[in-house]
């Protein structure tokens, strides 16, 4: 079946580097992809989010690419910070027959930010 | 305003017991969409609820899995003779309108049963 997938399950860093969280999906249709931040005994937490239409959007410190030839998208955090460390969590956001919207989660990168 | 407020956020249970896990959305809220987290994986969609009605339940199990969202108080999932393979993290999202998922869906703290 369809499914969100990611390329690394852990991920270490430095204080200070730059971190980049690949995800690769399967479905060509799909238009709608968010990122998701994780902290432990947490709920997911919106970080940013991506249309089809684009291939990069900006945040706060954070950049989201996407590669639609090669059905690939990726996070990348400036300057990552010891708050950053978390589980992060790309997904495919499709609509429900009837309404709604339902998410479809990969695996999840764990990021391990080092002093 | 508060958010999305799972309860309990723990639940131990014995196998062949039943478990209820509570969801307020957040206020103003009509939507309601469960989740559930097994140990190291990405969450997975269970079901999405409008209020008194159930839109898509495609990823509930066909058994022993039953949620409801009445038109006063909490959504519920409603788990029957749990097993152990129940044992996870359960999320709620709730949004103000259908379609809409991107920054208006707002997960809560999620409700961690365990089996035993």
């Amino acid at each position: 079946g369809e499914s969100v997938g990611l390329h690394l399950p852990t991920l270490s860093v430095q204080e200070g580097d730059n971190s980049i969280i690949n995800c690769a999906y399967s479905n060509s249709a799909s238009d709608y992809f968010i990122w998701y931040k994780q902290e432990s005994g947490k709920g997911p937490q919106f970080i940013i989010d991506i249309r089809s239409n684009m291939d990069k959007r900006q945040g706060q410190r954070v950049t989201v690419l996407l590669n639609k030839t090669v059905k690939h998208l990726s996070l990348q955090i400036a300057a990552t910070q010891p708050g950053d460390s978390a589980v992060y969590f790309c997904a495919e956001n499709s609509e429900i027959t009837g309404g709604g919207n339902k998410l479809t989660f990969g695996t999840g990168t764990q990021l391990k930010v080092e002093l | 305003n508060a958010g999305v407020m799972q309860n309990p956020r723990h639940l131990v249970r014995r196998r062949g017991q039943e478990a209820r896990l509570r969801c307020s959305p957040m206020k103003g809220h009509s939507h309601v969409y469960w989740y559930r987290q097994l140990p190291e994986e990405g969450l997975k969609f269970m079901v999405y609820l409008q209020k008194e009605n159930i839109i898509d339940e495609s990823g509930m199990p066909k058994e022993r899995f039953s949620a409801e969202f009445p038109k006063e108080g909490p959504s519920i999932l409603r788990i029957q003779q749990v097993v152990r393979g129940d044992s996870a993290a359960y999320f709620c999202a709730s949004s103000p309108l259908q379609g809409i998922m991107n920054t208006e869906a707002f997960f809560g703290q999620g409700t961690r049963l365990t089996v035993v």
